[in-house]
Formats: structure tokens, C-alpha cells, sequence
């Protein structure tokens, strides 16, 4: 298993450019999640999912959207970039909670510098 | 909203001294889990606790979830310079999904 994979690993973006963030786990995860971690700080939640179709904000959405067609694919979206979303960006992966095993499996990273 | 205080966020200890870093909720926690990153790299969970007063080990890891399961530790005996690293403790809270909500971190650095 490849876990989860997550392309581009770096990207520069302009300020106002738009770019999509993938994020693939080949583990049957239903839930799955996307954090950002700034330098020196915790992770923060973006957007998570429970499963196909189904997706809902977390802690720190604005200027982001996500969407999940498929158990496997949960793509981040920037639209109109801006500087303060300068960060490194994690995908993660876990079981339902109610099978009392839901650690999460975080990607490589997409580090992510908007000038 | 709900946050999870850890301390210290940077503890620098000579290789073979011990390290301790702590996690304090002000709500109780469904379970709480940690993870560590090393530098450059991606968090890898640990442990989970969930039971009231649980203790696990892990070779030279402690973990401890308190008896109020609002608090949490790590304890490192005798570091090693493979232990440099972040480590997180990420909150699990009741009826919140899977949803976890991470401290800041304890950055750890071991001078050999």
C-alpha cells in the first residue's frame, strides 16, 4: 500500500492564482481530513470528510473548497491565493471513530509558498 | 474554540536526560492520541489512550492520560538523538467525529 500520496510536494503561487491541492489514500479510509502547519505551529483543520459526498468545514476553511467523489480522492482547492496561505499542507486519513482504531495517516506534505 | 495547551514548545536536554511534555484540555477528551514529526517530515502517531488514568509504554515512552481525561503526558527516558523531533498530542472530543484538535508541540532537540 502506498498510503496516503499527495501531489504537488512544492509549489510558488502568485497572489490571485488558484491551484488544486490531490490527496489519494489507497487504505479505504472513510474519513479524511486536510490540515495546514505554519512554521512553529500545531496543525489546523481545513475541511474534513466522512465519506463520498459528504464534506464539512473545520477550524480555519476560508479561501479554501473541497470536494469527495470518490472514497479514495479528496482534492484541496485555492482559489484566488494569498500570501497568508503560505504553509505546508497535510492530508490524513483515518478509520471511523466508531471502530475505536481511528489514527490518523498523514501524507508527505504540499509545501506551499504564495508571492 | 475548543483548544489543547501543550508545554513546553521547546525543550533542548542532553542526550540520556529524560523529557517530559504535557497537554492540557479545559474539556474532557474522548481519547487523545500522540504523534510525533521529525524535521522535514509528516506527523506518525504513537499511541491513543482512552480510558480514564491509562498509562502505556512504549519502550522508553510513557504516555499518561489523567484521571479526569483532561490532561496528558509524555515521558521520554534517557533521549536519544533518534528521538529529536515535534511531538504532538491531538484531542479527540465527544460527538465530533473523527475530528481531532492538535496542540502546538513540544520541539525536541538532543545534544550528543
Amino acid at each position: 500500500n502506498a498510503g496516503v500520496t499527495q501531489t504537488p510536494k512544492f509549489r510558488i503561487l502568485k497572489i490571485g492564482q488558484s491551484m488544486t491541492l490531490q490527496c489519494t489514500q489507497d487504505m479505504n479510509h472513510n474519513y479524511m481530513y486536510w490540515y495546514r502547519q505554519d512554521p512553529g505551529m500545531g496543525l489546523k483543520l481545513i475541511y474534513y470528510s466522512v465519506g463520498a459526498g459528504i464534506t464539512d468545514k473545520g477550524e480555519v476553511p476560508n479561501g479554501y473548497n473541497v470536494s469527495r467523489s470518490t472514497t479514495e480522492d479528496f482534492p484541496l482547492r485555492l482559489e484566488l491565493a494569498a500570501p497568508s496561505q503560505t504553509s505546508v499542507y497535510f492530508c490524513a486519513s483515518s478509520l471511523p471513530t466508531w471502530t475505536g482504531s481511528n489514527e490518523q495517516f498523514f501524507g508527505p506534505g504540499t509545501r506551499l509558498t504564495v508571492l | 474554540g475548543q483548544q489543547v495547551m501543550q508545554i513546553p514548545q521547546y525543550q533542548h536536554v542532553q542526550e540520556g536526560e529524560d523529557f517530559t511534555t504535557y497537554c492540557n484540555s479545559s474539556t474532557t477528551l474522548s481519547n487523545i492520541q500522540w504523534y510525533k514529526q521529525r524535521p522535514g517530515g509528516h506527523p506518525v502517531f504513537l499511541i491513543q489512550l482512552v480510558k480514564s488514568g491509562e498509562v502505556k509504554k512504549q519502550k522508553r515512552l510513557t504516555f499518561q492520560f489523567g484521571e479526569a481525561k483532561k490532561n496528558s503526558s509524555l515521558h521520554i527516558t534517557a533521549t536519544q538523538t533518534t528521538d529529536v523531533g515535534t511531538y504532538f498530542c491531538a484531542a479527540a472530543i465527544y460527538n465530533q467525529g473523527g475530528k481531532l484538535i492538535f496542540g502546538q508541540g513540544t520541539e525536541l532537540s538532543v545534544k550528543p
